[in-house]
Formats: C-alpha cells, structure tokens, sequence
C-alpha cells in the first residue's frame, strides 16, 4: 500500500514551545519533501531530504530544521515556535528517477501556534 | 527562481461543460510540469504531467497543453463532473536542481455551478 502518513494531523503550540512533526513512507522512497501551504499561497519547499542524513533548504527553512535518519522517516523541527508558522503542513516523498516523478502527499499536519 | 503564475484563483462552470486552468511560468529550462488536486480538507494527489518533448498529453476527461514559446500551459477538463470539484495546483521543475523540487503555482479553486 503506498502511502505517506503523518503525526499529528492536529496540533496547538503555545509561542516559544517545540514542535515536532513526524512522517513515514512505506515505499522505500528516496526523496523526502516538507510544504507548508497557507491560504492565497499555495505550497511552499521548507526542506528536501534526499536520502538518509542528505538535507537540502528549500524556499523557506527558516525557523525550520529537519532530520532523517531512517530512509522511511522525516521529521520536522520547529524549536521556538512563532505564531506566523501557523499552518498546515504537508509531507511528501517521491522516486528519483532523474529529477522528475510523482509527488505522494501525507494527509497534512495542521499546526497552531498561539 | 522560477516562478509559476497560475492565472484564475477560482473557476465555475456548470456541470457537463469544459473548463480550462492556465499557468506561466518564468524559467525557460523547466522542463516537467505537473498537476495536482486537492479535495476539500484532503491532502493532495497527482493527477496529470506533462514534459517538454511532447505538447500535448491527454488522460481520460483531462489534458494538458504546453507552449513553451509562451511559456504557457493548461488543464483542460472536459465533461465536468462533480468530483472535478477541488482547488487545481500546476508545477514546473527542471533537470538539474536535483530531485524534483517543484515550484507550485498558488492554486485553482475549480467548482461547479449548480
């Protein structure tokens, strides 16, 4: 089953606090993405992984860092949460047949931060 | 940075009429352009690419039309159903940048008129 699952969907931060978001892949994936997608905005890159201990910036990291020690797992670090990373994030992985293929999306984690 | 302009932020027709979503974008080395759907408080998934070697690429109810001299191209949706209805996000990538790291254009909110 391929699928691209993420933990927590819902989650309320006091400012200041940490944050952790957590994603899996069951389909042994090398490429690991985190978006965030605000109204009006679309999807915005914060970091690609390309591979176990292989992370990339993307548009957007600041305020942001990430890890991924297992090819399966992704996480997404917010130390010192801000109110403006209010959002839904999402998680994605793909192939990498070169440099394109198909993005498979985790069901988003929406984030508050008061 | 490439940058991908799509035209409408929203669209309705009425049931059973075509529809057709336009993007831009900026860098003349895109090469894979993508589109993907997302269903009201649903994650999103993959519904049609196309690449730089062909100009055209049809799946079923859905094509896409690219013209890279105007650096334009669309999704065209014909027979429109109810289950068309979701916000429509393009994408382009190029060789080179590793992976696929896609800039997406800010969205389509795509509905039927009842």
């Amino acid at each position: 089953d391929m699928k691209v699952t993420q933990m927590p969907r819902y989650l309320i931060k006091r400012m200041g606090e940490n944050v952790l978001l957590e994603c899996g892949q069951d389909m042994s994936h090398e490429t690991m993405y985190w978006y965030r997608q605000d109204p009006g905005l679309g999807l915005q890159l914060i970091y690609i992984s390309y591979d176990v201990d292989s992370n990339s910036e993307g548009d957007i990291p600041k305020g942001y860092r990430v890890s991924r020690k297992k090819r399966e797992h992704f996480s997404l670090i917010l130390d010192s949460a801000k109110t403006n990373q209010t959002s839904v994030y999402f998680c994605a992985s793909s192939l990498s047949e070169g440099t394109t293929g198909q993005l498979y999306f985790g069901e988003g984690s929406k984030l508050t931060v008061l | 940075g490439e940058k991908v302009e799509q035209h409408e932020s929203t669209l309705s027709v009425r049931e059973g009429d075509s529809a057709v979503i336009n993007c831009t974008y900026t860098d003349t080395a895109s090469s894979y352009f993508p589109w993907y759907k997302q269903e009201a408080g649903k994650s999103l998934h993959f519904v049609i690419d196309i690449r730089s070697n062909v100009d055209r690429k049809q799946s079923q109810r859905l094509t896409v039309l690219l013209d890279k001299k105007a650096k334009r191209f669309s999704l065209h949706i014909t027979a429109t159903q109810p289950e068309d209805s979701a916000i429509y996000f393009c994408a382009a990538s190029k060789p080179g940048t590793g992976s696929n790291r896609l800039t997406f254009g800010k969205g389509t909110k795509f509905s039927l008129i009842p």
